[in-house]
């Protein structure tokens, strides 16, 4: 059972290129979440998504965009690359919230370096 | 919008020693999720708690759902060197956003 798996591992990019980040679950969970991290820091939500065709924005959302055409994979996109979005980026997926065991899992993280 | 206030900010203790920590909402949460993340990995649960006052223990590990509603609590008792890492609250109230906390970077000493 794989769980929630982010592709690629480490990337960098230059100022202004564009980047899709893609996330995958195996667990059919509804809720998926994409978070970064800054050094030292706790994680931000960016987007969440609680199904397929069904996305909102969380609390860092400028600068990137999200879709959610199937329930597995919730892909990150990055279209012009900024020193600022230099960062780890985290997958995470739930069951909805209403539901008794609504912990969210997550993958292992991309780690992104803009220059 | 919904904040979590995580203290405290770090921690420096001796191997044996016990540790509590504790997350604060301004609004009110209907889950609370305790994480640990260790260097270069993802974070991963250590406790969920579903309703106010449920007290949930993880081997060494106890957490607790404020009565308020409004806050969280984990405790870890007789500290080993593998409790080194950070640890994240989270939380979810009456929208379907899990927020997370700032942290507790925990470092112990032998």
């Amino acid at each position: 059972n794989a769980g929630v798996t982010q592709t690629p591992k480490f990337r960098i990019l230059k100022i202004g290129q564009s980047m899709t980040l893609q996330c995958a679950q195996d667990m059919n969970h509804n809720y998926m979440y994409w978070y970064r991290q800054d050094p030292g820091m706790g994680l931000k939500l960016i987007y969440y998504s609680v199904g397929a065709g069904i996305t909102d924005k969380g609390e860092v959302p400028n600068g990137y965009n999200v879709s959610r055409s199937t329930t597995e994979d919730f892909p990150l996109r990055l279209e012009l690359a900024a020193p600022s979005q230099t960062s780890v980026y985290f997958c995470a997926s739930s069951l909805p919230p209403r539901t008794r065991y609504t912990e969210a899992f997550f993958g292992q993280g991309t780690r992104l370096t803009v220059v | 919008g919904q904040q979590l206030n995580q203290s405290p900010q770090s921690m420096f203790i001796q191997e044996g020693e016990d540790v509590s920590m504790n997350c604060t909402s301004s609004s009110i949460f209907n889950t609370w999720l305790w994480y640990k993340q260790d260097p270069g990995e993802g974070p991963v649960l250590l406790i969920a708690l579903y309703k106010a006052g449920e007290l949930t223990s993880n081997g060494r590990l106890t957490a607790q759902f404020g009565i308020t509603r409004k806050d969280s609590f984990l405790n870890i008792s007789a500290s080993i060197p593998s409790d080194v890492g950070i640890y994240f609250c989270a939380g979810r109230g009456n929208t379907d956003k899990l927020i997370f906390g700032t942290g507790t970077r925990l470092q112990v000493f032998p």
